[in-house]
């Protein structure tokens, strides 16, 4: 089975520009989380989403956004973006339990550069 | 808000020593995960654990959860050059469905 796959590899984008970044989840998996990961700090949270809806959101502006899809894939939207947005995505696809989450399996991640 | 420290930042060993690192809550934990990350590479998932006072082994690698589920170590034996990377908590707390990574533990080993 493939894992879970994350599109575009590598972008680089200018300030105020705007970016969509995609992830498609193991199949099977209906739950997909998006981190956000600077270089030497641990993944920060944005996002989770089950079966279509938004179960969780971290600490992040309202310029992110994201959508997940009847297929179960998901989208994660920045707009505007910043200098500081340089970082790692990392999207994880996981299956849902009743009472808790169980483990996340992280894709390769998308780089995001911003200059 | 709610967040986990994890100590500490950097542990450098020589092969065949044994290695820890540490996550606490101020607050009691629903769950906690440990993840580990090559260079280069996206964290892998290791261990889930939930119940308070729980322990998980694998192989050298040990788990442990507080009893008050709001601490929580990984304990490798041994070590091995291919233990290096990084190793992340990842936790969650009964309110919220967020889960909150530590700052990770990098781990280099000396053959």
């Amino acid at each position: 089975d493939a894992g879970v796959t994350q599109s575009p590899t590598h972008l680089i984008k200018t300030r105020g520009q705007h970016v969509t970044l995609r992830c498609s989840p193991i199949s099977g998996h209906k739950s997909v989380s998006w981190y956000q990961q600077v270089l030497g700090q641990g993944p920060q949270f944005i996002f989770q989403y089950y079966e279509k809806e938004e179960r969780g959101r971290g600490n992040f502006p309202d310029r992110f956004s994201a959508r997940q899809f009847p297929n179960y894939s998901s989208e994660l939207n920045v707009n505007a973006l910043l200098l500081g947005d340089s970082a790692l995505y990392l999207c994880a696809s996981s299956l849902l339990l009743a009472g808790g989450w169980y483990e996340q399996y992280f894709g390769p991640g998308t780089r995001l550069t911003v200059t | 808000g709610q967040q986990v420290m994890q100590i500490p930042q950097y542990q450098h060993v020589q092969e065949g020593e044994d290695f820890t690192t540490y996550c606490n809550s101020s607050t009691t934990l629903s769950n906690i995960q440990w993840y580990k990350q090559r260079p280069g590479g996206h964290p892998v998932f290791l261990i889930q654990l939930v119940k308070s006072g729980e322990v998980k082994k694998q192989k050298r690698l040990t788990f442990q959860f507080g009893e008050a589920k709001k601490n929580s170590s990984l304990h490798i034996t041994a070590t091995q050059t291919t233990d290096v990377g990084t190793y992340f908590c990842a936790a969650r707390w009964y309110n919220n469905n967020d889960m909150r990574f530590g700052a990770g533990t990098r781990l280099t080993v000396k053959p």
